[in-house]
Parts: structure tokens; sequence; C-alpha cells
């Protein structure tokens, strides 16, 4: 079976650009979660779906940062517009929605804003 | 709220030595699981181990080994015989046992294995 898809891998973009990063779960995985890593910080959540629905937002650090889940096999997380402090690895990560179930989580998303 | 915290940001081992990777949380959910992942200088992030907090016994995988100790909120990851590979910075994380709840991680423990 196909483990969670992140695209693009890496992307390098101008400050000002929109950034969209792209996520297909794992099939039959009802819960999405989008998390951000960086050297200072760690790995943060940023937004997490139970069956589509946004359940926490907490985690976006501010307006220019959106997620969107249209169906089960498809995630969005833009950045408008970027600043190079978003410079990052984001992960998307899946997981069923039972208890006791683990995260997987994809390659990562290596963004740079310069 | 949860929290996890892990003291040591480096350690250091010889190749086939065991090594202890400390890990202590809190929580006011009365059932959580408690994680380890390994992410390689490659970048994935790879599930290792899993503790639910009601097991009656310490989780094992292989090579690794939970020292799960409730009563004092530690969950420490134990490599056994340590190899080149294991090199990479490690994970301690927690998630509630409702269903579709995040996890939430620690900073990490970069851990270095020599020959």
């Amino acid at each position: 079976d196909a483990g969670v898809i992140q695209s693009p891998r890496h992307e390098v973009t101008e400050m000002g650009q929109e950034v969209t990063l792209r996520c297909k779960p794992i099939s039959g995985h009802n819960s999405l979660f989008w998390y951000r890593q960086t050297m200072m910080r760690g790995l943060e959540l940023l937004i997490y779906f139970n069956n589509n629905v946004p359940i926490d937002d907490s985690g976006m650090p501010e307006d220019r940062f959106s997620a969107k889940m249209p169906n089960a096999s498809f995630s969005t997380l833009k950045i408008q517009p970027s600043e190079p402090r978003d410079s990052a690895v984001y992960f998307c990560a899946s997981s069923p929605t039972v208890k006791r179930n683990t995260i997987y989580f994809g390659e990562g998303s290596w963004l740079t804003v310069v | 709220a949860q929290k996890i915290t892990q003291t040591q940001p480096g350690m250091f081992v010889q190749e086939k030595e065991a090594v202890t990777l400390d890990c202590t949380y809190d929580t006011s959910d009365p059932s959580y699981g408690l994680f380890w992942y390994k992410q390689p200088s490659s970048g994935e992030m790879i599930f290792l181990i899993y503790q639910g907090s009601y097991d009656q016994q310490n989780a094992t995988e292989g090579r690794y080994s939970l020292n799960f100790q409730k009563a004092r909120k530690s969950a420490n990851l134990v490599i056994s015989a340590s190899q080149l590979g294991d090199s990479a910075m490690y994970f301690c994380a927690m998630r509630g046992n409702q269903a579709g709840t995040a996890l939430i991680f620690g900073k990490g423990t970069t851990l270095s294995v020599s020959s």
C-alpha cells in the first residue's frame, strides 16, 4: 500500500509568492495532519482534519496560512504571501480514526523562501 | 494541555552498546498513547514503537523497548546493541486516546553511534 504522498518534495520561492503544498493520505485513513519542522521550534502541529473536517487549527501561525481537505484523498496547505521565516519542512501525516493507532508521515516538503 | 520533554539534546554511544533516550510527559488525559519516531538525516519520520497508558507490559519491537513508568510519567526508549544506522534524531510523542487526536512531539534527541 502506498504511504502518505506529498508534493512538491522541494520548493524554492521568492518572498511574497503563493506556495501550495499537497498531500494524499493513506487510503482508508480518516485523520490528516499538517506539521511544520524547524530547527528553532521543532515539530509543530499546524492543523488536523477528521473525516475532511478541520478539528484544530490553533497551530496555524497566522492568516497567511490556510489548509483545505476537499475530499478524503487530498489536502492542501497554502501560504500566501510567503515570507522567509516560513522556510521549513512541512510534513503531512495520516492515521485511522480509531484508538491506539499511530500516525504515518509523508516524506515532507522542504520549503525555502528567499 | 499535553507536554513532552526530552532533556538530552545529544547522546553518543559505541556500536553494540545499549543506550537509553529519556522522555517525560505531562497530560491530564486518563488514557493516552506514547510513541517514538526516528528521523535519519534523509528527513523521513519513521515510527518505532508504541505504548498505551493502560498496557500492563512495556512495549518491545526488536532492538527497541520502551521503559514505561506511569507514576513518574516517563517513557524512555532503550535501544539495545546499537548499530551505525541508528544514528539519527529520535522524537518522543504523545497522543490522547480519543479517536482522531493529534501527536504532540518533544524537541528530540540526536543519537550518534560510533564504531
